[in-house]
């Protein structure tokens, strides 16, 4: 069975500061895809990021950055100089296939992120 | 290119009625999924189908019942509502096994039960 575990349920930063948001992951298939999704106060999910597991080179996109590791099963996500816009609630998931898969997407339960003026 | 189409936004319901709530997607994707997210929860599957008149139970499909007669949509029924179903649904649709898509959400339906 996969599990997804974000043991963070709601971290409280000051603008401009970085930001760590932890995912450990469980799975006994070799080949998998790991997603990000945000959720803004409006409510609709945001698609961030995929990544499959052959593929552990960091990403970087503007301000957002992820770490994989496959060595410690982890998929952290770094906000780098954060803006009261970043303020949301965040998803790692978990999925054998690319889009998701016909059997969806197993979710952690997310954390919350507050970005303080 | 509307995407996952979820109607209606909001609803409440008393304990007992029954409803259907609608989901639609104009991507042409085979596959579509009910998640259901409560506070503290995470979202959780609640059925799920590969294609049309496919469907199958994700981890929590008690109290609900799908079909998927036609590939754009998958609607979701609830028979007979309980409070225990007050939640936020959200409907998902992803393409086929190695596309590059990512799963597509619709933007939910918040339904209270009485």
């Amino acid at each position: 069975a996969q599990k997804v575990t974000q043991a963070q349920t709601e971290i409280s930063v000051v603008e401009k500061e970085d930001v760590t948001l932890d995912c450990v992951y469980e799975t006994r298939d070799t080949t998998y895809y790991l997603f990000w999704y945000k959720q803004p106060p409006s409510g609709e999910l945001v698609f961030l990021i995929r990544r499959n597991s052959f593929d552990e080179q960091n990403e970087i996109s503007g301000r957002y950055s992820w770490n994989f590791q496959k060595s410690t099963s982890s998929f952290n996500f770094t906000i780098t100089a954060s803006q009261v816009v970043d303020s949301a609630v965040y998803f790692c998931a978990l999925s054998a296939q690319s889009g998701g898969g016909a059997d969806g997407l197993t979710f952690g339960k997310g954390t919350h992120l507050i970005i303080q003026p | 290119n509307a995407g996952v189409t979820q109607t209606p936004k909001f609803q409440v319901l008393k304990t007992g009625q029954s409803m259907t709530l609608q989901c639609a997607q104009d991507m042409n994707h085979e596959y579509m999924s009910w998640y259901r997210q409560d506070p503290g929860m995470g979202l959780r599957l609640i059925h799920y189908s590969v294609g049309a008149g496919i469907t199958d139970q994700g981890e929590v499909p008690n109290g609900y019942n799908v079909s998927r007669s036609t590939t754009e949509d998958f609607p979701l029924r609830l028979l007979s509502a309980a409070p225990s179903q007050t939640s936020v649904y959200f409907c998902a649709s992803s393409p086929y096994p190695g596309s590059n898509q990512p799963q597509h959400f619709g933007d939910g339906t918040r339904l209270s039960i009485l």
